[in-house]
């Protein structure tokens, strides 16, 4: 199965302080990059997402940034806050073609107030 | 954003019994739906894609017999645990695809548990 490398796999952050999770991609088609926010006994929700056309995307405290060449991406969230606290996941598909996604290993977020 | 309902949210049930999960998206229609598992502090399993009016495609070394898939609506699929075991306990999650978009939006989840 494809794969997309998702690292770390937990991360413990003070209040207030910056988060960064990385990914990495092996699959040059993927052309649609979401990364999804779950609380423990809920559904993944999307939080933001990025085409490789675009260098960079932020909304509010949070920001995507992609690097084609590298074929990799990151998910950067700004002031975080204890309620930031949750699992993150990384995602990729060939969205143009109706693929299904292929999800990261998920990353545990743990804000320390 | 677009609501995709899943119910029920928990479930208990026997050792071979069976066990209906619903999908529903709730203001928008959605051609294909996607159910995965969940084990604890893991990824989404992709177990199958499930298209309205026809078959559902499984994922390799997943038991079409053993689930169930129906998407006999453009609104709503549904998975059947059929003769459940404790393996099968796990949390079952359903996404569906906004066509026009090709945004996919989630279920709450379904936490199954076979005593």
């Amino acid at each position: 199965q494809q794969q997309v490398k998702q690292s770390p796999q937990s991360l413990i952050v003070q209040k207030g302080g910056i988060s960064i999770i990385n990914c990495a991609y092996e699959n040059t088609a993927f052309d649609y990059f979401p990364w999804y926010q779950q609380f423990p006994g809920k559904g993944p929700a999307l939080l933001i997402a990025i085409r490789p056309d675009v260098s960079e995307k932020k909304e509010g405290r949070f920001t995507i940034s992609f690097n084609k060449s590298a074929k990799q991406f990151s998910l950067h969230i700004m002031d975080s806050q204890p309620g930031d606290s949750a699992t993150y996941f990384c995602a990729a598909v060939k969205k143009s073609s109706g693929d299904k996604l292929t999800f990261g290993t998920g990353t545990r977020l743990a804000v320390r107030p | 954003g677009a609501v995709v309902s899943q119910h029920p949210s928990r479930v208990i049930c026997k050792s071979g019994t069976s066990v209906k999960i619903e999908c529903r998206s709730l203001d928008f229609q959605a051609t294909t739906m996607f159910w995965y598992r969940q084990f604890p502090k893991q990824s989404l399993m992709l177990m199958a894609t499930s298209n309205e009016g026809s078959k559902a495609t499984y994922e390799q070394g997943v038991e079409k017999d053993k689930f169930l898939i129906n998407h006999a609506s453009l609104t709503l699929s549904t998975l059947t645990v059929t003769s459940a075991h404790p393996e099968d306990s796990s949390f079952y999650i359903c996404s569906a695809m906004y066509t026009n978009t090709g945004e996919l939006f989630f279920g709450e989840g379904s936490r199954l548990t076979v005593l």
